[in-house]
């Protein structure tokens, strides 16, 4: 079965600093990857998604994520944060069909 | 506004009442899915049609859930004898199955639920 585990629940970072956000997932095959934005009763946006082909994909708002399938993560990065992006980030994996969440990071940004 | 839409946003209900929830996705999308999530948590599947057909349930969906989509546009999702374990956001999603946007849902903002 699919499933995503994102590791740290809260991150706090200063505004201007750069971010980091873990994504581990498991999958039989290939995955589709997907990191996924919420903020305060909101629905989700879609960040950015990695699919196939170069392992690094850029999203938008100025985010990238890096596919690594030896070490299963597809993690976040964002070079300067600014604070409008604290918010709740997920992480999820899938086929097709129906992606598989992980339980999210929340991101504090600290002026 | 062409995106997804959910209606109510919010619902307050006692405990043993029905409710239900529409959601309107992208009209050229064929692909609708109702996810639950719940405070501090990620979003959990409950179910997924395409088109008019129910294709997949998730355990999550108990028999006082119901979910139709009758005419491959709008869906609803009803909760009978609501229980306050079922106090969450409910989203919806919708997506295309081909094409550049394959896997990516399209979210509306949730319906909250409050049971009391």
């Amino acid at each position: 079965a699919q499933s995503v585990t994102q590791p740290d629940i809260h991150i706090t970072v200063s505004e201007g600093a750069s971010l980091e956000l873990r994504c581990n997932y498991s999958y039989g095959a290939t995955p589709y990857l997907f990191w996924y934005v919420q903020s305060p009763g909101q629905g989700l946006q879609l960040l950015l998604k990695y699919f196939s082909g170069d392992t690094l994909v850029q999203g938008i708002k100025g985010f990238e994520a890096e596919f690594k399938r030896s070490q299963s993560s597809f993690n976040l990065r964002k070079p300067s944060v600014h604070w409008s992006d604290a918010a709740e980030y997920f992480c999820a994996v899938g086929g097709s069909y129906i992606p598989t969440f992980g339980r999210g990071t929340s991101l504090i940004v600290h002026p | 506004d062409t995106g997804v839409s959910q209606d109510p946003r919010h619902k307050i209900t006692k405990r043993g009442q029905n409710v239900t929830f529409r959601c309107d996705p992208i009209s050229e999308h064929n692909r609708l899915y109702w996810y639950r999530q719940t405070l501090g948590q990620g979003p959990e599947f409950l179910t997924y049609f395409q088109n008019e057909a129910q294709l997949e349930k998730s355990r999550l969906l108990s028999d006082r859930f119901s979910a139709e989509r009758p005419k491959g546009s709008f869906s609803t999702l009803e909760i009978q004898r609501t229980e306050q374990g079922d106090s969450a956001m409910y989203l919806c999603a919708s997506s295309l199955p081909t094409g550049p946007n394959t896997g990516e849902l399209f979210f509306g903002e949730g319906s909250r639920l409050t049971v009391l």
